[in-house]
């Protein structure tokens, strides 16, 4: 079955503290992974993509992310979070030919002063 | 310029009423796409159309119906409405043709409340 897991519902991390959010994804061909981000009362913006290539990828606002392919994880990092990063992340899978991404139930990241 | 573009932001409405919800992108993508968000911020695809042709018709009541009239265009009315039905409704877009799977490109949502 095709599926998105974000373990993490919620995290709290200090202002200035790195930040780790996980992405295990179930997908039978190959993923073309996405990290999204909600702000509060906004839509969705993308944040970064994987396609192929190099796994470590880079995004907007200092974001990265890591593609492992053995753990099936596509996990969104950031070294020093600010407070401007609260908001609803969501990481999705897709295929080449297939319009349908398949989402994870969202992280919601709070940051503490 | 609005990428993608819903009206309205806000709706509030009564029970049973009938009312539509308008989108429109500006990027000259060929495939559209609406989105229920519910209470827990849970992304359920409704529909998808692909140059006017739908393409992704998820189990929603047949209360809900999209229209697009052409590539630019994707609009969603709903009959009858009821109270399971308040929440945040996306479109999107993205350019489904060519060298794969292209980002989507939302817009702000539309906040359907029901009294």
């Amino acid at each position: 079955a095709q599926s998105v897991t974000q373990p993490d519902i919620h995290i709290t991390v200090s202002e200035g503290a790195s930040l780790e959010l996980r992405c295990n994804y179930s997908y039978g061909a190959t993923p073309y992974l996405f990290w999204y981000v909600q702000s509060p009362g906004q839509g969705l913006q993308l944040l970064l993509k994987y396609f192929s290539g190099d796994t470590l990828v880079q995004g907007i606002k200092g974001f990265e992310a890591e593609f492992k392919r053995s753990q099936s994880s596509f996990n969104l990092r950031k070294p020093s979070v600010h407070w401007s990063d609260a908001a609803e992340y969501f990481c999705a899978v897709g295929g080449r030919s297939n319009y349908q991404l398949i989402w994870g139930a969202g992280t919601k990241l709070i940051i503490k002063p | 310029d609005t990428a993608v573009s819903q009206t309205p932001k806000y709706l509030v409405t009564q029970m049973g009423n009938d009312k539509s919800i308008k989108c429109e992108q500006n990027l000259g993508h060929d495939t559209m796409y609406w989105y229920k968000q519910d209470s827990k911020k849970f992304l359920k695809i409704m529909f998808s159309y692909n140059n006017k042709e739908l393409i992704i018709n998820e189990t929603v009541p047949n209360r809900f119906s999209p229209k697009s009239p052409d590539k630019a265009h994707l609009n969603l009315h709903i009959n009858s409405l009821e109270l399971g039905d308040s929440a945040v409704y996306f479109c999107a877009s993205s350019q489904g043709q060519g060298t794969g799977f292209q980002p989507q490109h939302f817009g702000d949502g539309t906040r359907l409340s029901i009294l």
